[in-house]
């Protein structure tokens, strides 16, 4: 059974640092993409980026460039989404997907994670 | 890039039909046949009903459909129930950026 299980949820202050992670189970971890999607309070779903742990190949989308980190490790098959200092505007819950072979397709979820900044 | 539009609601009462659309550009929804719809019910991950326009997943009814027609795709839902009453978001890849984009999402209420 294909499984992804994030961390729980966080509670930062601004300029702090934070990873929080997605644990994959029941497929092939390194031959498939990893993405994370962002969903702010009473919003809608939001591209950040994939991330494909058989080359360490990631993609941002222009708004989340610069601004996170994602990375995985195929030891733990594991991936993971970071921020080096934290705004308020951070604060959201972060989902993690498995992407299919098609384009742009997620077709497994994580439960997501929520973050809040404050 | 910009968010695909939606309209915000749609409702219908149920056994009837509803459809939504999404509206994109050349550069995403009428360029490639990679529009996808997700339902998501209020504090859970979405999930995926259809792929590529018109595929669904194993498991989800084919009481929902998918089309595309120039720059708008559409998700009809057939046989309104109850339990459909959720958010829905369109999905499409985009050449703008190699990755993907999300609508705007819509409210289907059944009343």
């Amino acid at each position: 059974e294909v499984q992804l299980v994030q961390s729980g949820a966080e509670v930062k202050k601004p300029g702090e640092s934070l990873k929080i992670s997605c644990k994959a189970s029941g497929f092939s971890f390194a031959t498939y993409w990893i993405g994370w999607v962002r969903q702010m309070p009473g919003k809608g779903l939001e591209w950040m980026g994939i991330h494909y742990p058989s080359d360490s190949d990631t993609r941002y989308s222009p708004s989340f460039q610069g601004q996170v980190t994602i990375s995985a490790d195929r030891s733990m098959t594991t991936a993971y989404l970071q921020w080096s200092s934290l705004k308020a505007s951070d604060t959201a819950i972060y989902y993690c997907a498995r992407q299919i072979g098609t384009a742009a397709v997620f077709d497994y979820w994580g439960q997501g994670t929520l973050v809040t900044v404050s | 890039q910009s968010a695909l539009t939606q309209p915000a609601s749609v409702s219908g009462s149920p056994g009837q039909s509803i459809t939504i659309s999404c509206t994109g550009t050349s550069s995403d929804v009428g360029g490639y046949n990679y529009v996808s719809w997700y339902q998501q019910y209020p504090g859970k991950a979405p999930k995926l009903m259809i792929y590529d326009v018109t595929n669904r997943p194993s498991g989800v009814s084919n009481r929902f459909s998918g089309s595309k027609s120039g720059n708008t795709a559409s998700l009809t839902i057939s046989g309104l129930q109850a339990e459909d009453e959720a958010d829905y978001y369109c999905s499409s890849y985009t050449s703008s950026s190699t990755l993907g984009v999300f609508g705007t999402g819509t409210k289907v209420t059944v009343l």
